[in-house]
């Protein structure tokens, strides 16, 4: 059973496009997040939530707009994409302060 | 600068030898962890610490909270061992900032 897992794996769209990536996790954390990793392949936070509860925003721009529907799920909704949001994005999850377990990432490509 | 810097930031070596990959950081943290991210792109969290060391088989984690530094040891080398690790450190809540990895290469 996938402890965290994301949907797509692979999304190639135009720019100026929307679209959304679906994380779940069943390990029963309270706490998700979801980060960016670039083509030097840094990763850096963009979001967390600790049970539903928006936690961490990190200056990412307004088109990203994460929602959880629930403490299991993260989803994330990128509007007017542009080719500078190529890259992969991960879905974590963890216990507060615990170890995090990573999804195996969705590789967004904009043509 | 990074808050977090890793060396070296590539490193190769032959099967069988003992590997040292470093992380300094310049601020306070609550713990660090060493992440494993392998040519597919998974990661896998290895450790979580905030003192002392870890062992888990062949590979061992050591932080020094007053030197504000870690080190990632892996012991008899092998060719699976290839990846990216990545030292990360939590900054108060739950942020954590990223050093820019260590690509390994093992060499048969």
């Amino acid at each position: 059973d996938t402890a965290v897992s994301q949907t797509p794996k692979y999304l190639v769209t135009q720019m100026g496009n929307d679209k959304s990536i679906k994380c779940e996790q069943n390990l029963g954390h309270d706490t998700m997040y979801w980060y960016k990793q670039d083509s030097k392949k840094f990763l850096k936070i963009m979001f967390s939530y600790n049970n539903k509860e928006l936690i961490i925003n990190e200056t990412v721009p307004n088109r990203f707009s994460p929602k959880s529907p629930d403490k299991a799920h993260l989803n994330l909704h990128i509007n007017s994409l542009e080719l500078g949001d190529s890259a992969v994005y991960f879905c974590a999850s963890s216990q507060l302060m615990g170890s995090q377990h990573f999804g195996d990432g969705t590789r967004l490509s904009i043509l | 600068k990074n808050e977090v810097e890793q060396s070296p930031q590539n490193l190769t070596a032959q099967e069988g030898e003992f590997i040292t990959i470093n992380c300094s950081y310049s601020v306070g943290i609550s713990a660090l962890h060493w992440l494993q991210q392998h040519p597919g792109g998974g990661i896998v969290s290895l450790f979580m610490l905030s003192s002392g060391k870890k062992k888990h088989g062949r590979l061992i984690a050591t932080i020094n909270i007053q030197e504000k530094h870690s080190s990632l040891h892996i012991t008899a080398s092998h060719p699976r061992d290839s990846a990216v690790y990545i030292c990360a450190v939590r900054i108060g809540n739950e942020k954590l900032t990223f050093g820019t990895g260590t690509r390994l290469t093992i060499i048969p």
